[in-house]
């Protein structure tokens, strides 16, 4: 069973523009990760953010996670065409670590 | 990049023959995970290794079989391969228990069973 379940499932923006991606969970948890995959590639981890922390940020990235919402969103700012992939949220408990479906992120130069 | 690879890279095969599929780590993390990737399902875990010798069942562990006989080596086995056994196979690492830390990926080995 998913965990974690993207919003939206696909998303088509320009070059420069910024790209916002949810991410929706149902139970508690320890953390929340991001993960980028590139067509054809493996997954590549991001960013973690705990469960006691709200912000975070690397680069071009920033992740907010609301646990009273069980919410999280991925927020690239300035995006490239370099940016184009799939990005999935990954739920992190006492277990396992649990995928959502993905966001399919096209920027368009 | 983390050290994984995984072999081999492609393979297509016909049902009922047994297909092993194998994932070489030289980070030394002590976990080491199968994921099989399909489409409208995201990513779903098969097997994972907590050791050398142990492993666990993850959420679609029928039909599948795991070994870890060295920390760098963790090998999936489909033993009698099905259609429903097409997809795209991930192993990924990690140094600590399965959701706390971040996951190292593999490139993939992409399975088809005819």
């Amino acid at each position: 069973s998913q965990q974690g379940e993207e919003d939206p499932q696909a998303l088509s923006i320009q070059e420069g523009e910024n790209a916002t991606m949810n991410c929706s969970y149902k139970t508690s948890i320890n953390n929340l990760q991001w993960y980028r995959q590139n067509s054809g590639r493996g997954l590549v981890h991001l960013i973690l953010i705990r469960s006691n922390e709200r912000e975070k940020h690397s680069g071009r990235l920033r992740v907010t996670l609301d646990t009273s919402k069980k919410s999280s969103s991925l927020l690239i700012t300035a995006s490239r065409a370099a940016d184009t992939a799939s990005y999935f949220c990954a739920t992190g408990g006492s277990e396992k670590l649990v995928f959502g479906k993905g966001t399919k992120l096209t920027v368009n130069p | 990049d983390a050290g994984i690879t995984q072999s081999p890279r492609h393979k297509v095969t016909e049902t009922g023959t047994p297909v092993t599929l194998r994932c070489h780590q030289t980070e030394n993390h002590r976990y080491m995970y199968w994921y099989r990737q399909d489409p409208g399902h995201g990513l779903r875990l098969i097997h994972y290794s907590y050791g050398v010798k142990d492993t666990d069942k993850g959420e679609v562990s029928d039909g599948y079989s795991v070994s870890r006989s060295k920390t760098e080596d963790f090998l999936l086995t489909l033993e009698s391969a099905t259609s429903s056994q097409t997809s795209v196979y991930f192993c990924a690492i990690s140094d600590t228990g399965q959701g706390t830390q971040p996951q190292h990926f593999g490139d993939g080995t992409r399975l088809s069973i005819l």
